[in-house]
C-alpha cells in the first residue's frame, strides 16, 4: 500500500519568513494530492490539493509543488502570519480513491 | 461549503462504557468515512460508512468494537464500545460530495476515557 513521509515533524519560523513542508510517496498510481491544516481543537481544513496533471498550483501566499519522477511534493508558505500557526498534513491518493493515505503532520510554529 | 456537524464535540467516560458520536451533513454525500486522531498523532480510518449496509472496516477495527450506522445519505453514528483509557482520541467523521472528489472533515468529537 501507499506509504506517506513528510518532514519536518516541527517547523519554528519567525513571521515574514516562508515555510516548506516536504513529502514523499511510494506508490506511483498515485495522482492526487491534498494537504490539510488542523487548529488546535479544530477538525482538519483543506487547504490546497493538486492533482498529477499539473506541477504547481498557487493559492495567495500558499503554493504546492508535485515531482511526480522523484515522487515527492511540498507545501510552501509565504509571508507567514501568527494565524499560520497549526498541524499540517499532507496525503496521497491513488485513482478515484477517496482515501487519502496521511503524512505524520508538520507542526508549525509561527513567531510574532 | 457544506456543514458537517458532529455530536458531541467532547465528553468525558467512564471505562467499560460506550458512547455514541453523530455526524449531520447539511447536503447529500457520496462516502462517509470514521477516522481516529490519537493524541498528537495522524488520522487512522476506521471504517467506511454504507447507506442501509454494514459499514467496511480497515484492519484493526471491528464492529463489535466500533459500531457504525448510515441510516441516510447525510446521517452517520459511531459508538465506541466497551470503552478504556487507550480510546481517548479524537473521533473524526470526513465526508465527499461528488465522484473523485475532495475529503472533508468535521470538527471532531475529543472522548477521553478514565
Amino acid at each position: 500500500g501507499e506509504n506517506v513521509e513528510q518532514h519536518p515533524s516541527t517547523l519554528s519560523v519567525q513571521e515574514g519568513d516562508s515555510a516548506v513542508i516536504k513529502c514523499t510517496y511510494s506508490d506511483s498510481a498515485s495522482n492526487y494530492f491534498p494537504w490539510y491544516k488542523q487548529e488546535l481543537g479544530k477538525g482538519p481544513q483543506l487547504i490546497i490539493d493538486i492533482r498529477s496533471n499539473v506541477g504547481e498550483k498557487k493559492d495567495q501566499r500558499i503554493a504546492v509543488t508535485l515531482n511526480k519522477t522523484a515522487k515527492h511534493f511540498s507545501l510552501h508558505i509565504t509571508e507567514t502570519q501568527p494565524e499560520d500557526s497549526a498541524v499540517y498534513f499532507c496525503a496521497a491518493a491513488s485513482g478515484g480513491s477517496y482515501i487519502p493515505t496521511f503524512g505524520r503532520g508538520t507542526s508549525l510554529i509561527v513567531h510574532p | 461549503s457544506a456543514v458537517i456537524s458532529q455530536k458531541p464535540s467532547r465528553d468525558i467516560c467512564q471505562r467499560g462504557t460506550s458512547l455514541t458520536i453523530q455526524c449531520q451533513v447539511d447536503s447529500q454525500v457520496t462516502m462517509m468515512f470514521w477516522y481516529r486522531q490519537q493524541p498528537g498523532q495522524s488520522l487512522t480510518l476506521i471504517a467506511t460508512a454504507n447507506q442501509g449496509s454494514e459499514a467496511t472496516y480497515e484492519s484493526g477495527f471491528v464492529i463489535d468494537k466500533f459500531p457504525i450506522s448510515r441510516p441516510n445519505l447525510t446521517f452517520s453514528t459511531l459508538t465506541v464500545s466497551n470503552m478504556s483509557p487507550e480510546d481517548s482520541s479524537i473521533y473524526l467523521c470526513s465526508v465527499v460530495f461528488r465522484v473523485a472528489g475532495e475529503l472533508f472533515f468535521g470538527e471532531g468529537s475529543r472522548l477521553t476515557v478514565l
